[in-house]
């Protein structure tokens, strides 16, 4: 079983949907989360920390849940803009390894 | 600001080459990874650095040396190319220890090779 798994995709949504992506990890020593944006052919850049309380970054909201360990990237008001691969990281208790989930493909359709 | 430079951004390479990917920073930032991905496999962690001097093993290690002589250098080795090291590389780095706010990476843009 894969440490960090995402939603399989591709996500085609038009714009103005509302989509969301979960994705789950299996370290329950898991200390810190994140969702990475990447474009096609670029590197990734982070989209936003996560955090327990949950955290809002204009149409994206993340949330997090430890009892069923896994984390959630809500995104409102799909833009065009928005079309890439969303990954998400874990960054582990006893280092600085983190772990990526393999990414899901969300694709905004005029 | 130049963050994460990575060269070079292509390399063929053929099979029982050895190459060296070059990752600089220019943040002095203590930890600096290298990570592949590969299609369906999201990006996996090789070798990571958390100081000058110290390296350890990530997830998929064999078949690749670093080093980290200094704070801004972590260069990644192929000592002998095998066709199964077709993938694109990439560089990160970030600032600080776990739990301490500093986690974000920063990415080089990769390198894209290919072992014929």
């Amino acid at each position: 079983r894969k440490e960090v798994e995402q939603d399989p995709g591709p996500f085609n949504v038009p714009e103005g949907a509302t989509v969301a992506f979960n994705c789950t990890y299996s370290n329950s020593a898991s200390q810190s989360f994140f969702w990475y944006r990447q474009d096609c052919r670029k590197e990734p850049k982070l989209l936003m920390s996560v955090y327990s309380s949950g955290n809002e970054d204009g149409r994206f909201t993340a949330q997090l849940n430890r009892a069923s360990q896994y984390i959630s990237l809500l995104i409102r008001d799909s833009k065009l803009s928005d079309s890439a691969t969303y990954l998400c990281a874990v960054n582990e208790a006893y280092g600085q390894n983190f772990v990526f989930g393999p990414g899901t493909r969300l694709s905004v359709l005029p | 600001n130049a963050g994460v430079t990575q060269t070079p951004k292509f390399q063929v390479l053929k099979t029982g080459q050895s190459m060296t990917l070059q990752c600089a920073q220019d943040m002095n930032h203590e930890y600096m990874s290298w990570y592949r991905q590969d299609p369906g496999m999201g990006l996996r962690l090789i070798h990571y650095s958390v100081g000058a001097g110290i390296t350890d093993q990530g997830e998929v290690p064999n078949g690749y040396n670093v080093s980290r002589s200094t704070t801004e250098d972590f260069p990644l080795r192929l000592l002998s190319a095998a066709p199964s090291q077709t993938s694109v590389y990439f560089c990160a780095s970030s600032y600080s220890s776990l739990g301490q706010g500093g986690e974000k990476l920063f990415f080089g843009s990769g390198t894209q090779l290919s072992v014929l």
